[in-house]
């Protein structure tokens, strides 16, 4: 079954406190991307990946930072987390860039609060 | 500035009555997707669409991609209860990879 799956599913923290959120994808897909959901504001993307070692910026990637050593795994990592940054967090995927016909696979969802 | 305007924000209307949702922009697209998101899940693609006066049929949805690829529409006809949920339009620009994303449409189909 083609899955993104991001874990924790919940999580609060603590101001300043480096966390991790995991995802990772079991269909060998190269393009893979973090957005965060946020009331009135939306989705909105944070950082996306081409391929391995492939990284860029999306629309608000201050205070994150990810990495891709693997194909199937895109962590996003919060060095030191500000309550700005509580929200919802989705990490997709799919099989290449999206002006493609790509379908882009979405992850159930982080919620992070952050005290 | 939100590069994609989305209206109306909130829907709400009965089982059986059509309904179009806009997606429209300043800026060209060069692919522009539709997604379904229900309440404590990920965005669910719906349809992706490249050409400029593309039309695509998916059952009673009817995706439109404006000629000049600045705009799209969703009509559903016969709405159900079944469809009630927030209705996402996301746009790639030329050239960029990057995606954005519409603030949403919330339907709510009454029985």
């Amino acid at each position: 079954e083609a899955q993104v799956t991001q874990n924790p599913r919940y999580l609060i923290t603590v101001t300043g406190k480096k966390l991790t959120v995991t995802c990772s994808q079991n269909m060998n897909h190269e393009y893979m991307s973090w957005y965060r959901q946020d009331p009135g504001l939306g989705l909105r993307q944070i950082y996306y990946s081409m391929n391995v070692e492939v990284t860029d910026k999306g629309d608000v990637p201050e205070g994150y930072k990810v990495s891709r050593k693997e194909k199937r795994n895109f962590p996003l990592i919060l060095e030191s987390p500000s309550p700005n940054q509580t929200s919802l967090y989705f990490c997709a995927s799919s099989s290449s860039g999206l002006a493609a016909k790509n379908i882009q696979y979405f992850g159930a969802g982080t919620r992070l609060s952050v005290l | 500035t939100q590069l994609l305007e989305q209206s109306p924000q909130f829907l709400s209307i009965q089982e059986g009555e059509n309904l179009t949702v806009y997606c429209n922009s300043s800026s060209v697209f060069s692919s522009l997707q539709w997604y379904r998101q229900e309440p404590g899940e990920g965005p669910v693609l719906l349809v992706t669409v490249v050409t400029g006066g593309e039309v695509k049929k998916l059952k009673r949805l009817t995706f439109q991609f404006g000629d000049a690829r600045k705009d799209s529409s969703l009509h559903i006809t016969a709405a159900q209860p079944g469809d009630t949920g927030l209705y996402l339009c996301a746009g790639a620009q030329g050239g960029s990879e990057k995606l954005v994303f519409g603030k949403g449409t919330k339907l709510t189909v009454n029985p």
